[in-house]
């Protein structure tokens, strides 16, 4: 079974461009997560999909959006970059939205490296 | 505001020994899960151990066992028989269980295994 996919590995913006990472979820996962993990910061909840709708999303401006594909896949998009963007992004997903409540729990990808210059 | 500390950014351990990494939250409500995730340089979350705040006994998984200590707010890992896969970062991380979308994470520690 494939795990939790992200796209692209790496992706080097300038400052003000817009970024766009992708995530596949685990076949049958209907919620999406977002993190992101800035050196020295550890892992910030950034955006939660389920069944193609935002439920939540943490203390990050509104130039930080997504969307859920009915296929459960999910676009981050980062406008207006900024340095302090740069960070590794995490995807997570889960079985429908009880996440780390359900035997399946919360499985992570690889992550997008993104740096702003 | 839950938060969740690791006061050991680094660690290290000889291949064989036994480790503890801490960790303490912060939190005013009753039920709530921890969890300690591991991230090794594949940059892939795993998790690899978890324990619900209502159950009184210390969750473990194979080599890996946790001290939960409720009234103390404090959740340590324990890494027995240490291997060299084990280097990697550790998370703590916190959830509760009227939000269980939003995981708060602690800022980690980077654990070196020996040979």
């Amino acid at each position: 079974e494939a795990g939790v996919t992200q796209s692209p590995t790496h992706l080097i913006k300038t400052r003000g461009q817009q970024a766009t990472l992708r995530c596949s979820p685990i076949s049958g996962h209907t919620s999406v997560y977002w993190y992101q993990q800035a050196l020295g910061l550890g892992l910030q909840f950034l955006l939660w999909y389920d069944e193609g709708e935002e439920r939540n999303r943490g203390n990050f401006p509104p130039r930080f959006s997504g969307r859920q594909f009915p296929n459960y896949s999910s676009e981050l998009n980062v406008n207006a970059l900024e340095l302090e963007d740069s960070a590794l992004y995490l995807c997570a997903s889960s079985l429908h939205n009880r996440g780390l409540l359900t035997n399946y729990g919360y499985t992570f990808g690889s992550g997008t490296r993104l740096t702003v210059v | 505001a839950q938060t969740v500390t690791q006061s050991q950014p680094e660690m290290s351990v000889q291949e064989a020994e036994t480790v503890t990494l801490s960790c303490t939250y912060d939190t005013s409500e009753n039920n709530y899960y921890l969890f300690w995730y591991k991230q090794p340089p594949s940059r892939q979350m795993i998790l690899v151990i978890r324990q619900e705040a209502y159950k009184q006994q210390n969750a473990t998984e194979n080599r890996f066992s946790v001290n939960f200590q409720k009234a103390a707010k404090s959740f340590s890992l324990k890494i027995s028989d240490s291997q060299l896969g084990d280097t990697a970062m550790y998370f703590c991380a916190f959830i509760m269980k009227t939000s269980y979308d939003k995981v708060i994470f602690g800022p980690g520690t980077s654990l070196s295994v020996i040979p």
